[in-house]
């Protein structure tokens, strides 16, 4: 079965800082990754996702992930936090096996971002 | 993308009853998903509705328990039965977007049990 693990519970950065947020993921096959992020009392909102080709893939609100193959991982970036990304970010995998097993996806624990001024 | 609108956003529920979330997308789709999301944990799959027939449910979820109904390729609900305090968790509503893979979420309903 599909796993995915995030290591850092919570991570506290400074505005500007730059941030990176770990996902490792157990997996036979190539899988489907993606970042989601949750603010408080709203739905989650795919940041980014990645299905094949360039490792390094870009997403919305300055973020970026890549993947790892070798260290099956899928570590989220971005050069320089704004407050407005206080949250909870989750790293979830997807079944490459198509049709309705792109609604079913494995998430991680999830990481808090807290953003101090 | 999908535009997903959950009743009611939130409730505050006795122990021993019974609730239904109704989950509405702005347009026509195939595939519906609900998770749960208990309190400090991550997001687990319990079913995914698929219009014109049963719901089908992941290890350690049922029917008795979970029910759904799709009636469209707009609506679906998701009763929460004979509920106790471990029921207490946000309840999700998904649905996969045209591009392959993305999946839409709405907000939630945020669900306490007493």
């Amino acid at each position: 079965a599909q796993s995915v693990t995030q290591p850092d519970i919570h991570i506290t950065v400074s505005e500007g800082a730059s941030l990176e947020l770990r996902c490792n993921y157990s997996y036979g096959a190539t899988p489907y990754l993606f970042w989601y992020v949750q603010s408080p009392g709203q739905g989650l909102q795919l940041l980014l996702k990645y299905f094949s080709g360039d490792t390094l893939v870009q997403g919305i609100k300055g973020f970026e992930a890549e993947f790892k193959r070798s260290q099956s991982s899928f570590n989220l970036r971005k050069p320089s936090v704004h407050w407005s990304d206080a949250a909870e970010y989750f790293c979830a995998v997807g079944d490459d096996a198509g049709g309705t097993s792109y609604g079913k996806l494995t998430f991680g624990q999830g990481t808090i971002l807290t953003v101090h001024p | 993308s999908a535009v997903i609108s959950q009743k009611p956003s939130r409730d505050i529920c006795q122990r021993g009853t019974s609730l239904t979330i109704q989950c509405q997308v702005d347009s026509q789709v195939t595939m519906m998903f609900w998770y749960r999301q208990q309190p400090g944990q991550s997001l687990t799959l319990i079913a995914t509705a698929n219009q014109g027939s049963e719901a089908t449910y992941e290890s350690g979820f049922v029917i008795d328990k979970f029910p759904i109904s799709r009636p469209n390729l707009t609506f679906s609900t998701l009763t929460v039965s004979n509920m106790s305090p471990e029921d207490s968790s946000i309840y999700l509503c998904s649905v996969l977007g045209t591009s392959t893979g993305e999946l839409f979420f709405g907000e939630g309903s945020r669900l306490t049990v007493l």
